[in-house]
């Protein structure tokens, strides 16, 4: 069966200082990989997603960068966080391209930034 | 994208009671998708509807798809504590991804 962990699941950062949110998917292969931000604990913003290795669509022009080195491999980054940057950030992915696929998600990460 | 406009935003009812909410689009979806999202956690996949007027159960859940496509409907049937969540419908983005509603927050009292 397909799995989907991102760690870390909990970080407090300080303003200014990089980012680095990994997440990973088992028992699948080329899915779609999506990176999705939750404020207040309300409301799911697409922030990236991904239809294969170094392909990268952005939704959102921010602070925040995200990278695919292999297939099952999506990891969100930042050089320099700033305080909106603070939320909790979701991980998922899809089986199906076209817009259709159900889309299942990861536990989460929750960052702080100070 | 499309809107989607969840209500009631809150729910506070007592265990046994049944539960109703709906999501409403600005435009047509070929898809609605019901999710459950606990405190701390990802959301969780309840229900795909796939078609026009489809009615479709989960257990205590039941959801259906508008006839206009422009809405969805999720109700569940005599609510337990462990209901208590947020639930999100949402539908395809154009392209790859889900669009969100903003989420029904779900308490119940024993």
């Amino acid at each position: 069966s397909q799995t989907i962990h991102q760690w870390p699941a909990t970080l407090v950062q300080p303003v200014g200082s990089p980012l680095s949110l990994e997440c990973t998917v088992e028992g699948t292969s080329n899915p779609n990989l999506y990176w999705y931000r939750q404020a207040a604990g309300r409301g799911l913003q697409l922030l990236f997603y991904s239809v294969g290795i170094g392909q990268i669509s952005s939704e959102v022009p921010q602070n925040l960068s995200a990278s695919r080195p292999q297939d099952r491999q999506f990891i969100l980054s930042s050089k320099k966080l700033l305080l909106s940057d603070s939320g909790f950030y979701l991980c998922a992915w899809s089986a199906i391209s076209g817009g259709t696929g159900e889309l299942f998600f990861g536990e989460g990460s929750r960052l702080t930034v100070l | 994208g499309q809107q989607l406009n969840q209500s009631p935003q809150s729910m506070f009812i007592q265990e046994g009671e049944d539960v109703s909410m709906n999501c409403t689009s600005s435009s047509i979806f070929n898809t609605w998708l019901w999710y459950k999202q606990e405190p701390g956690e990802g959301p969780v996949l309840l229900i795909a509807l796939y078609k026009a007027g489809e009615l479709t159960s989960n257990g205590r859940l039941t959801a259906q798809f508008g006839i206009t496509r422009k809405d969805s409907f999720l109700n569940i049937s005599a609510s337990i504590p462990s209901d208590v969540g947020i639930y999100f419908c949402a539908g395809p983005e154009s392209g790859y991804a889900l669009n969100f509603g903003k989420g029904t927050s779900l308490l119940v009292t024993p």
